[in-house]
């Protein structure tokens, strides 16, 4: 069946590090792929999607491709802020729904 | 902001009691799920609706749930006879009809209920 792995948590970080989260799916075909992000205190927001193999999705400095050989979709920020402490999901969207893997907690120090 | 709303936010409730959730989408969009989400887990689905017609349900949604979108719009999750595990955040989310190529669109997420079972 449809499964998603994601790097465990938590992760600490200091402002201005490297971020990398790593999410692999299995699957029969090929997902939608989303990364959540869920800051302290509120709802779940898309972070980025890419929808087929090679595309690159970016928002707030955040970056995943969309690696069809090593089905995978790392997240990845080259420099990160206090403010994105929060949690992260990785979720492959099958049949219109999306299946999230368990999240990884980041915190970043000051 | 007319994102998606859920009420209540927060519920505590007896064992064998019944509780109702309401969600209600962002207008004129077409699908709408539920999702449950327990503590330092990622949200599992449960179901969804496109307009009024339960399209799909999970297997985690045993006959003590039951979910209704009756005119296409609102929806409502009924718990009969609560026990202690369903104790979680339950979120509701909707997306917009889907067009041209593109088979998926964003799931939008409401703040979510959470539920105490005592």
């Amino acid at each position: 069946g449809n499964s998603v792995t994601q790097m465990e948590g938590p992760v600490t970080l200091s402002e201005e590090a490297f971020l990398t989260i790593n999410c692999t799916y299995t699957a029969t075909g090929y997902p939608s792929l989303f990364w959540y992000v869920q800051y302290p205190g509120e709802g779940l927001q898309l972070l980025l999607k890419a929808t087929k193999a090679d595309d690159k999705g970016s928002n707030k400095g955040f970056e995943a491709t969309y690696r069809k050989e090593t089905t995978s979709f790392h997240l990845e920020k080259g420099s990160v802020q206090v403010s994105d402490s929060a949690v992260y999901f990785c979720a492959p969207a099958w049949d219109y729904k999306l299946s999230f893997g368990a999240g990884t907690t980041v915190t970043v120090r000051a | 902001d007319t994102g998606v709303s859920q009420d209540p936010r927060h519920k505590i409730t007896k064992r064998g009691q019944n509780v109702t959730f309401r969600c209600d989408p962002i207008s004129e969009h077409n699908r709408l799920y539920w999702y449950r989400q327990t503590l330092g887990q990622g949200p599992e689905f449960l179901t969804y609706f496109q307009n009024e017609a339960q399209l799909e349900k999970s297997r985690l949604l045993s006959d003590r749930f039951s979910a209704e979108r009756p005119k296409g719009s609102f929806s409502t999750l009924e718990i009969q006879r609560t026990e202690q595990g369903d104790s979680a955040m339950y979120l509701c989310a909707s997306s917009p009809p889907t067009s041209g190529r593109s088979s998926y669109n964003e799931q939008f997420f409401g703040p979510g209920t959470r539920l105490t079972v005592l």
